[in-house]
């Protein structure tokens, strides 16, 4: 079985300044994805970014950013130039991708993120 | 286009009680799946249903059951309630092939057993 940990609870970073959330994973599968979501206060679980396993180059979608280390099984996120919007919970998780995987999402317990302003 | 909605938003029930959560899925969507969030246990995934058949289940006792219908809309269902049942409830849906990259997630429907 798959298992995600995120072993930091809490985080905290100041407005304009860059955090990094980690991620650690365990698997023995070689096709999966890794996502990192956010849920606001609103609860609503918002897709943040994915990766790829197979893809070396990691992904980045405006401010976010991942470093994707396959052989240590890590996943962290970076985030830059804080905003006050981007205090949430995030949540790392997995899903399988090969042949016969369905959609189940493996998560990690998740960090919570405040921006100071 | 719509996005995953999930009803009721809120639900109070006595333990003892049975309870009934609705989803829908984004149009043309075939995978649904159902999550438990707790603040102790995190996110922990109960089933997902394809094309009206539970594709995979997860570690949860026989008192939670759900159905999908033949517009993907599912439904999940609560027996014998017990306090530890007090959760938030999310649903998510994809396509359902192997190579969906995303769910999508309702707002969740937030359950309290008193």
């Amino acid at each position: 079985a798959q298992t995600v940990t995120q072993s930091q609870p809490e985080m905290s970073v100041q407005e304009a300044e860059t955090v990094t959330l980690s991620c650690t994973y365990d698997t023995s599968e070689s096709d999966y994805y890794l996502f990192w979501y956010k849920q606001p206060p609103s609860r609503q679980m918002i897709l943040v970014i994915r990766q790829e396993a197979y893809k070396q180059q990691n992904a980045t979608e405006n401010r976010f950013s991942v470093n994707f280390q396959k052989a240590a099984k890590s996943f962290s996120l970076k985030i830059s130039d804080s905003q006050l919007g981007d205090a949430a919970m995030y949540f790392c998780a997995y899903r399988s991708s090969g042949a016969g995987a369905n959609s189940k999402l493996t998560f990690g317990k998740g960090i919570t993120l405040s921006v100071r302003p | 286009k719509a996005g995953v909605t999930q009803t009721p938003r809120y639900l109070i029930k006595t333990r003892g009680q049975q309870v009934t959560l609705s989803c829908s899925p984004i149009s043309g969507h075939r995978s649904v799946s159902w999550y438990q969030q707790t603040p102790g246990q995190g996110l922990q995934f109960l089933f997902e249903y394809f094309s009206e058949t539970q594709r995979n289940k997860g570690n949860f006792p026989g008192r939670f059951s759900g159905r999908q219908f033949s517009n993907s809309r599912s439904e999940m269902n609560v027996s014998t309630l017990e306090l530890g049942d007090s959760a938030l409830y999310l649903c998510a849906s994809t396509p359902g092939g192997a190579g969906d990259t995303e769910a999508f997630f309702g707002q969740g429907t937030r359950l309290t057993v008193v």
